[in-house]
């Protein structure tokens, strides 16, 4: 099975300042999507962004951007100008093509100080 | 994007019964539903996936009589954790993926049902 990592359980950053959040992932398949789910107090979960591994091209959604790294297998999230409302727990999960399984990372708190 | 709701959203029960919580997809139809068990502070866990007309696929370790999974119709499955003890306390999410979408399709989540046995 896909194992996916992510190797910061917390991280902070400050109010309208960057932050990135690393992800790794093992898979022997040359295609498959990439996903960075947001999870806020609510425990509504929230699709941030979502890469494809076919695209070499990083997906960037808003202050949300990827560094996709395949060869690597790393996958980690930038955020530009933090906000408070992202401040939240971050997931990052993988999905084969074929499947319908997603293997979540154990996830990153992320707090945003003022 | 597509919605995806879950009832109870919190719910207490007394050891040994039984609770359902249903998950439905309000405004597509979902051909396969996903269940997930979710820990204070941790990740989620896949427990099963729903398929419509058709049983539901366990994943290792999850016990298929306790965890029962009926998907019905095309908007509806339901989780019903029988004789509930308080290790089944936690917090379970659903998904719901539309079909007809090749490449790139993702899976709705519900917000998520609490569950307290006491």
């Amino acid at each position: 099975a896909q194992t996916v990592t992510q190797s910061q359980p917390e991280m902070s950053v400050q109010e309208a300042e960057t932050v990135t959040l690393s992800c790794t992932y093992d898979t022997s398949e040359s295609d498959y999507y990439l996903f960075w789910y947001k999870q806020p107090p609510s425990r509504q979960m929230i699709l941030v962004i979502r890469q494809e591994a076919y695209k070499q091209q990083n997906a960037t959604e808003n202050r949300f951007s990827v560094n996709f790294q395949k060869a690597a297998k790393s996958f980690s999230l930038k955020i530009s100008d933090s906000q408070l409302g992202d401040a939240a727990m971050y997931f990052c999960a993988y999905r084969s093509v074929t499947g319908n399984q997603f293997y979540f990372g154990t996830g990153t708190s992320l707090t945003v100080i003022p | 994007g597509a919605v995806v709701s879950q009832h109870p959203s919190w719910v207490i029960c007394k050891s040994g019964t039984s609770v359902k919580i249903e998950c439905r997809s309000l405004d597509f139809q979902a051909t396969t539903m996903f269940w997930y068990r979710q820990f204070p502070k941790q990740s989620l866990m896949l427990m099963a996936t729903s398929n419509e007309g058709s049983k539901a696929t366990y994943e290792q370790g999850v016990e298929k009589d306790k965890f029962l999974i009926n998907h019905a119709s095309l908007t509806l499955s339901t989780l019903t954790v029988t004789s509930a003890h308080p290790e089944d306390s936690s917090f379970y999410i659903c998904s719901a993926r539309p079909p007809g979408r090749v490449r790139g399709n993702e899976q709705f989540f519900g917000p998520g049902t609490r569950l307290t046995v006491l």
